[in-house]
């Protein structure tokens, strides 16, 4: 399975609304993960099955999705948020990853 | 503190060999499967491996099946990639990773604990 995020990189500013969105190549039902990966860290997960929020993520994440679109929103965003974000299916090995959506001041 | 901590990786030639380990902490080992996945230079995340916990059955990525063997030992929370016959594009840092349920294959699964990983250069 394919997937496809878009877009790669985006300029935001603190405060802003951030949306990524990630398309699959075929219908993955509302299995999608979303992770955050800053240069040097462990990568983190935010979002599993779409849209619920994993434990200690803060609010103004959230996804939304079903099928084959999957979006993740950044609402107010903050100095801790630029990061590069991915998505990734997980109804069948191999887990594919987006390709990333880098998200800078 | 649930904790995972990669080793083992360094320079080696094309066609060389090396084993990663990731030693984990925190957690019952051997009820969660466990993930490998790597980026390489300037590239996003690939998955790349994945062994169930307790039954030790494997998941191979295209690009590395019949080189890579994920294994753990369950005895000493440790999990491995015998990583063989290197090429130049598996240069990359190795993250090790758990996931949420024993069976690797679990649609709900995701990969909650991550450890900051392990760079291998193949050059």
């Amino acid at each position: 399975i394919q997937m496809t995020q878009s877009p790669s990189s985006l300029s935001a500013s603190v405060g802003d609304r951030v949306t990524i969105t990630c398309r699959a190549s075929q219908t993955i039902s509302a299995y999608l993960n979303w992770y955050q990966h800053k240069a040097g860290e462990a990568p983190k997960v935010l979002i599993y099955l779409a849209s619920t929020l994993q434990n200690g993520v803060p609010s103004r994440f959230s996804g939304s999705g079903f099928g084959t679109e999957f979006t993740l929103t950044i609402t107010n965003v903050q100095p801790d948020d630029f990061a590069t974000y991915y998505c990734q299916q997980s109804l069948t090995t191999p887990r594919t990853f987006g390709q990333g959506t880098k998200v800078e001041v | 503190d649930v904790q995972l901590v990669e080793s083992g990786g360094g320079l080696v030639q094309p066609g060389g060999s090396l084993r990663l380990s990731c030693a984990a902490s925190g957690f019952t080992f051997d009820s969660y499967a466990m993930t490998w996945v790597r980026q390489a230079p300037g590239k996003g995340l690939e998955w790349v491996s994945a062994v169930s916990g307790s039954r030790s059955i494997t998941y191979y990525a295209g690009s590395v099946k019949g080189r890579f063997t994920i294994s753990r030992d369950n005895s000493n929370n440790t999990l491995f990639l015998q990583m063989n016959n290197l090429r130049v594009e598996d240069t990359a840092i190795y993250y090790c990773a758990k996931n949420m349920y024993d069976i690797a294959v679990v649609t709900e699964d995701y990969m909650d604990v991550w450890g900051k990983g392990t760079t291998v250069i193949v050059s």
